[in-house]
């Protein structure tokens, strides 16, 4: 079993619709969550981090954070253009000393 | 200011050679941190620096793999005997704290071993 796991899509929304990427870990004794994107050829760029269970809102972005059920998801309001890229969920493990990644959720916002 | 840098940004090795691919972090940032993405995989994490100590390197794939860091800055990772498995971007990063928060990226070296 991965210590991450992501569907992989692709994922398609309309401009503006909600886009939700869903992610689960598999370490129930990880406490710190993080949503990267990164756009085709480029490196990844942190977007969010969340550490307590709940919502975690920035702007367009909401992390939400259930560790019960071991999930973590990443909702993009009035999703643009701009935003279609793979978008990784990873999480630090409970030894602190390594970090797993997803395999990331390719998103694409249609205009 | 300047961001992580790594060098070269693209190699070509021959099968059985090694190879040396160098990051520079961003300047004051106590931690540092390698991983490696293959065509179509996730990124895999490899070991991370907290100054010049590395604390796990059971990420690190296989013995041909070492990294170092010295004066607490430029980290150097050496694959030696390189196979065609080992072709990826590695990607290196920095942070200012220790613990894998607010990571930021270098740009990769692509690593093609023909």
């Amino acid at each position: 079993q991965k210590e991450v796991e992501q569907n992989s899509g692709p994922l398609s929304v309309p401009e503006g619709a909600i886009a939700s990427l869903n992610c689960t870990y598999s370490d129930r004794g990880s406490q710190s969550f993080f949503w990267y994107r990164q756009y085709s050829g480029k490196s990844p760029e942190l977007i969010m981090s969340i550490y307590s269970n709940g919502d975690k809102e920035d702007g367009r972005f909401t992390a939400q954070l259930n560790k019960a059920s071991q999930y973590v998801s990443l909702l993009i309001r009035d999703s643009q253009p701009s935003d279609s890229a793979t978008y990784l969920c990873a999480v630090i493990s409970n030894t602190g000393n390594q970090f797993y990644f997803g395999t990331g959720t390719s998103l694409t916002v249609i205009p | 200011g300047a961001g992580v840098s790594q060098s070269p940004s693209n190699k070509v090795t021959e099968k059985g050679k090694d190879v040396e691919l160098r990051c520079d972090p961003i300047s004051g940032h106590t931690a540092l941190y390698w991983y490696r993405q293959s065509l179509g995989q996730g990124l895999e994490f490899l070991i991370y620096f907290q100054g010049n100590s590395a604390p796990d390197k059971s990420g690190l794939p296989s013995d041909r793999f070492s990294a170092e860091r010295t004066g607490g800055s430029v980290s150097t990772l050496t694959i030696q005997r390189t196979q065609q498995e080992d072709s990826a971007v590695y990607l290196c990063a920095s942070s200012p704290d220790r613990g894998f928060y607010e990571q930021y990226f270098g740009p990769g070296t692509r690593l093609t071993v023909t």
